[in-house]
């Protein structure tokens, strides 16, 4: 069964220094996600990318965040510069779109930052 | 403002049926029901969506009420692997995926 893969699994991070996660959605998906999970809390939307562009962002995706997909595969994650909050889990997911289709998640990157 | 309400946690022995409810009063026409489940620090799986008929598929079945304002998603069977945190969420096509708290199901041994 097609898998969206995320790398890393675990980065660990100093903070005010940026960090780039990386996702690679299944290829025929149209529409790419960003959620976060802060330790013992609710999954939040972060973003969402169809079309080459942002088509909707959450009031956490602030200006310290950014989103791309720099070739056909990769799409990724940037935090220009990490705050001690950021530590969380990051899941990327893809869908093909429309009503009938779920999300596919990843297995997310659990980011420390220290 | 929460669009559905669950319980926040369930019990069920294995190999029972595990009947987790949902309501959502509010529900438009146009949007669909889907559940997803979180199995502890991994990322949601998506299990089953439905609009107006009850759906079934390899890992669950999915009853909507005539009134659209309650579901209930049923695990036939359940096993010690289905133990995690089951959501309930309404939206249109297209839309994000919002998640609420969801319930966290344990399946006793």
């Amino acid at each position: 069964e097609p898998e969206v893969t995320q790398t890393p699994s675990h980065q660990v991070t100093q903070m005010g220094q940026e960090v780039i996660l990386r996702c690679v959605p299944i290829s025929n998906h149209l529409y790419f996600y960003w959620y976060r999970q802060i330790l013992g809390q609710k999954v939040e939307f972060l973003v969402s990318f169809y079309n080459n562009e942002i088509s909707e962002k959450s009031e956490i995706f602030d200006d310290q965040f950014s989103v791309e997909r720099p070739d056909g595969s990769n799409f990724t994650l940037k935090i220009r510069s990490t705050k001690l909050e950021d530590s969380a889990m990051y899941f990327c997911a893809s869908s093909v779109g429309g009503a009938n289709y779920g999300y596919t998640f990843g297995s997310g990157t659990r980011l420390t930052v220290v | 403002d929460a669009k559905t309400t669950q319980p926040t946690s369930m019990d069920c022995a294995e190999g029972r049926a595990a009947n987790l409810p949902c309501n959502h009063s509010t529900i438009s026409g146009n949007e669909y029901v889907y559940w997803y489940r979180q199995i502890h620090s991994q990322g949601p799986q998506y299990i089953i969506h439905g609009l107006k008929n009850n759906e079934t598929n390899e890992m669950a079945s999915l009853i909507i009420t005539e009134d659209r304002k309650s579901s209930t998603l049923i695990l036939p069977h359940a096993t010690l692997r289905d133990t995690a945190v089951y959501y309930c969420i309404v939206r249109v096509a297209d839309d994000k995926i919002i998640f609420g708290k969801g319930t966290r199901l344990h399946i006793l041994p």
